[in-house]
C-alpha cells in the first residue's frame, strides 16, 4: 500500500498570499493516479486535481497541480478567502492532510 | 445530475455490525466504467479509503479490513452497500460514499452519513 505524506501538517497564510502544499509518496506513483481534494468542514471532499495536474470540473485557474514519481506539490497562487480549507492528496489511500488557515 | 445519498444507523453498540446503503439516482450505476466505494473520516481526523467495487461485483477491500468489511453492488437497485462487522469506538466516523474512475480518484461524493458506536 502506498503511504502519502503531506507536509506541513498546517500552513498559516493571509489572503493572496502564495501556497506549496507537499505530497511525498512511500513509492513512486503514477502520475495518472495522484489527485488533490479540498474540504471544509461539514462538507465532503471535492476534487480539485486528478493525474497529479489536470484541473477538474470548476477548479479555479489559481490552484495547480505539478510533480512526478513521488514528489507532488499543490501550489496555489493568490489565496481567495474560500480556499481556506484542508488539502489532500490521493493515490488509492490518502494522505493525512494539510489544513491552510488565515494567518 | 447524477447525485449519491447515504443512509444506515446513525448509532450502534461495540459489536454490532454496521450496514450502510447509498443510493444514485439522476443517473445509472451502470453506466461508463467506473468504480463505487466508501470513504471514512473520524471526527477532527483525515480521509480514509475502506473498499472498492465495479458494476460487475468485483471487490476491493483495503487491506488491513479485508476481514471487517464487506461491500456489495446492486444495480437492479442503483444501490451501494457497505457492511463492517465487530465495530468499536474507533469506527466511529463520517462515512461517505463515492464514484471512483479507473484512475482512481472520486469525482462524485454523497454528503455523508455519522456514524457513532457508543455503549
Amino acid at each position: 500500500e502506498i503511504v502519502l505524506t503531506q507536509s506541513p501538517g498546517t500552513l498559516s497564510l493571509s489572503p493572496g498570499e502564495r501556497a506549496t502544499l507537499s505530497c511525498r509518496a512511500s513509492q513512486r506513483v503514477s502520475s495518472n493516479y495522484l489527485a488533490w481534494y479540498q474540504q471544509k468542514p461539514g462538507q465532503a471532499p471535492r476534487l480539485l486535481i486528478y493525474g497529479a495536474s489536470t484541473r477538474a470540473a470548476g477548479t479555479p485557474g489559481r490552484f495547480t497541480g505539478s510533480g512526478s514519481g513521488t514528489d507532488f506539490t499543490l501550489t496555489i497562487t493568490r489565496l481567495e478567502p474560500e480556499d481556506f480549507a484542508v488539502y489532500y492528496c490521493q493515490a488509492g489511500s490518502f494522505g493525512q492532510g494539510t489544513k491552510v488557515e488565515i494567518k | 445530475q447524477l447525485q449519491l445519498q447515504e443512509s444506515g444507523p446513525g448509532l450502534l453498540r461495540p459489536s454490532e455490525t454496521l450496514s450502510l446503503s447509498c443510493t444514485v439516482s439522476g443517473g445509472s450505476i451502470r453506466t461508463g466504467n467506473y468504480y463505487w466505494g466508501w470513504v471514512r473520516q473520524p471526527p477532527g481526523k483525515g480521509l480514509e479509503w475502506l473498499a472498492t467495487i465495479d458494476r460487475t461485483g468485483r471487490a476491493y477491500p483495503k487491506p488491513s479490513l479485508q476481514s471487517r468489511v464487506a461491500i456489495s453492488i446492486d444495480t437492479s437497485r442503483n444501490k451501494l452497500s457497505l457492511s463492517l462487522r465487530s465495530v468499536t469506538a474507533t469506527d466511529t466516523a463520517l462515512y461517505f460514499c463515492a464514484r471512483r474512475t479507473e484512475t482512481w480518484y472520486f469525482d462524485l461524493w454523497g454528503r455523508g452519513i455519522l456514524v457513532t458506536v457508543s455503549s
